[in-house]
């Protein structure tokens, strides 16, 4: 069964220090998002991308994030100077189309540690 | 509103009913989930009900929803411990562009053998 994944799977960087978050969604879905959760909280939207940009984006996703999806495959979260309270795990999602309540489906996840 | 709450924790032995409980205060909400997270897995979906429905079942997995009280829960017949986990309730609400979910924070299920 086709499924979404993510890398790395941990990841552990120093303040101020730039990530990339790697997503590959499958392969014939069409809308791609953005979650996290921060430990203990709830998991909460950051980004949709559709047509090669950005549809809607939550008050979390300010101008350090930034989204790519640089070939057919890759989705990417990029976080240009990150805080300690960017420690979270980060799901990426897809899925197919928007009709009839047609479900996103998640990753694993990449969990981020900002020391 | 975008609060969708649960409880926080529900135990259960093995071959009991389990009944997690969701509210949620958008009631132009369109499209209602269960998702379940596995200790170091993703989110898998569960189930789906369309606001315009009362119940849905699918095997051991019975939604309800009470649209007038803004109420969903999730009912799982003969638990087993394989179903321990952390169950979320989400919601695509009425306005959302592009299937934004607003997830509760999760109610964490564990079953006693």
């Amino acid at each position: 069964e086709p499924e979404v994944t993510q890398t790395p799977s941990h990841q552990v960087t120093q303040m101020g220090q730039e990530v990339i978050l790697r997503c590959v969604p499958i392969s014939n879905h069409l809308y791609f998002y953005w979650y996290r959760q921060i430990l203990g909280q709830k998991v909460e939207f950051l980004v949709s991308f559709y047509n090669n940009e950005i549809s809607e984006k939550s008050e979390i996703f300010d101008d350090q994030f930034s989204v790519e999806r640089p070939d057919g495959s890759n989705f990417t979260l990029k976080i240009r100077s990150t805080k300690l309270e960017d420690s979270a795990m980060y799901f990426c999602a897809s899925s197919p189309t928007l009709a009839g309540g047609e479900t996103q489906y998640f990753g694993p996840g990449t969990r981020l540690l900002v020391l | 509103g975008e609060d969708v709450e649960q409880s926080l924790f529900l135990s259960v032995r093995e071959g009991d009913s389990s009944v997690i409980n969701c509210t949620y205060t958008d009631s132009s909400s369109t499209y209602l989930y269960w998702y379940k997270q596995e200790p170091g897995a993703g989110l898998q979906l569960l189930t789906y009900i369309f606001s315009n429905m009362d119940m849905k079942q699918d095997q051991r997995l019975t939604v309800l929803l009470n649209k007038k009280d803004k109420h969903l829960s999730l009912r799982i017949a003969d638990t087993q411990t394989g179903d321990s986990a952390i169950y979320f309730c989400a919601e695509i609400q009425g306005g959302s562009t592009l299937g934004r979910l607003y997830f509760g924070r999760g109610t964490q299920l564990t079953v006693w053998p």
